[in-house]
């Protein structure tokens, strides 16, 4: 079953601590995405990566951190320097911008909520 | 510059159609896409459609493109209580770095019995 996974799906955890989310594929995608998603408002892209070894911020970055050592795997890491970490993280995979897609269309794991206290 | 505006709310009864608007700015857009969300779930995609196309049909899901209005719609026929949700309308934006979605704020729909 191919598919994005996200654990866990709620983690909370203490001010000032840093936290990892995961997040998985086996759509042999390229490209892999992180997105926050707060209540009542559109996703906004924290960090992407379009190949492995490789990744851009995006417009929130700031408190974050990401790595892309297997093509699988994109963990986020949110960090004591990010001001208001309580929100809904989303993972999303997509071909890559060489890949055989015709629509580069962005696929989403189910989410993991996080609650900073 | 990249901005992807949708209203609110929208309200219909089941077995009514439902239009969800939404509209954009970058004019250089190629796909244009819907997505869905259930409550405290991820995205799912429904539709999407290129930008040299009018319209798209799938099953009870219709996609109009007006690329002179920057204006896209997805209308749900027969709408069922199983549609009520958050619909996001994205752009697909080339930048340096690759290929990026710009996400609408979303249209939650409620369904009425």
């Amino acid at each position: 079953d191919g598919g994005i996974t996200q654990s866990p799906k709620y983690l909370f955890r203490k001010e000032g601590q840093n936290v990892t989310l995961s997040c998985e594929q086996n759509l042999n995608h390229d490209a892999m995405y992180w997105y926050r998603q707060d209540p009542g408002q559109g996703l906004r892209l924290i960090y992407y990566s379009q190949i492995v070894n490789d990744f851009q911020k995006g417009d929130i970055a700031e408190g974050y951190s990401v790595s892309r050592e297997k093509k699988e795997s994109f963990p986020l890491t949110v960090t004591s320097a990010q001001k208001n970490p309580t929100a809904f993280y989303l993972c999303a995979s997509s071909t890559g911008l060489a890949g055989g897609s015709r629509s580069w269309a962005q696929y989403f794991g189910p989410g993991t909520r996080l609650t900073v206290t | 510059g990249e901005d992807v505006e949708q209203s609110l709310f929208l309200s219909v009864r089941e077995g009514d159609s439902s239009v969800i608007n939404c509209t954009y700015t970058d004019s250089s857009s190629t796909y244009l896409y819907w997505y869905k969300q259930e409550p405290g779930a991820g995205l799912q995609l429904l539709t999407y459609i290129f930008s040299n196309m009018d319209m798209k049909q799938d099953q009870r899901l219709t996609v109009l493109l007006n690329k002179k209005d920057k204006h896209l719609s997805l209308r749900i026929a027969d709408t069922q209580t199983g549609d009520s949700a958050i619909y996001f309308c994205a752009e697909r934006v080339l930048t340096g770095g690759g290929n990026k979605l710009t996400f609408g704020t979303g249209t939650q729909l409620k369904v009425e019995l």
